[in-house]
């Protein structure tokens, strides 16, 4: 079984700029949640989907946005970028809700400029 | 919130002994589970073991053991016989009920040879 893909793996923006991450979870699995990794902040929770609908949500700017779509692939979108938004962006796929675990994508790497 | 706390930025081991990384957590709920993850410098996350809070075994996979104590809100990994490979960034993990996903910062584990 293929794992987790994420595209692009590497981008370089500039501030007040938008963008595009996306994410193919592994075949059969429903759920897809996004985080966000830096050397300061660590780990932290974006948000996730299941089924198409955004079903929890971390606490981040509205500029962080997200969507599934019906076959379970998932984008998020930065909106007006900041240079505090240079990050690793992990995805992770899971069979559904609930209990199961995660399995993570190699991730993209966002330098803002 | 759930809150999730590695004390050991760093651990050291030489190849073939054992080490211990620590994990405590806070919560309220009853229901959860617990997972470390790896992070080699590849950076691709890769789920180590895991173990769900109704149960009082501890979760073993191969050389990765866990000592888990609930009452303590405490959630170890045990790496015996280290080899070269385990070197990496271990992150210790918990999710709720309500699928709400926290990671400790981490611990970066150097295996000596």
């Amino acid at each position: 079984k293929a794992g987790v893909t994420q595209t692009p793996r590497y981008l370089i923006k500039t501030r007040g700029q938008q963008v595009t991450l996306s994410c193919s979870p592994i075949s059969g699995h429903r759920s897809v949640s996004w985080y966000q990794q830096t050397p300061g902040q660590g780990l932290q929770f974006l948000f996730e989907y299941f089924s198409e609908t955004q079903r929890n949500k971390g606490n981040f700017p509205g500029r962080f946005s997200g969507r599934q779509f019906s076959n379970s692939r998932s984008e998020m979108n930065v909106s007006t970028l900041e240079l505090g938004d240079s990050a690793l962006y992990l995805c992770a796929s899971s069979l559904g809700q609930g209990f199961h675990e995660q399995y993570f994508g190699p991730g993209t790497r966002l330098t803002v400029t | 919130a759930q809150t999730v706390t590695q004390s050991q930025p760093e651990m050291s081991v030489q190849e073939a002994e054992t080490v211990t990384l620590s994990c405590t957590y806070d919560t309220s709920e009853s229901d959860y589970y617990l997972f470390w993850y790896k992070q080699p410098p590849s950076r691709q996350m890769i789920l180590v073991i895991r173990q769900e809070a109704y149960k009082q075994q501890n979760a073993t996979e191969n050389r990765f053991s866990v000592n888990f104590q609930k009452a303590a809100k405490s959630f170890s990994l045990k790496i015996s016989d280290s080899q070269l490979g385990d070197a990496a960034m271990y992150f210790c993990a918990y999710r709720s009920i309500n699928n709400d996903m926290r990671f400790g910062a981490g611990t970066r584990l150097t295996v000596k040879p």
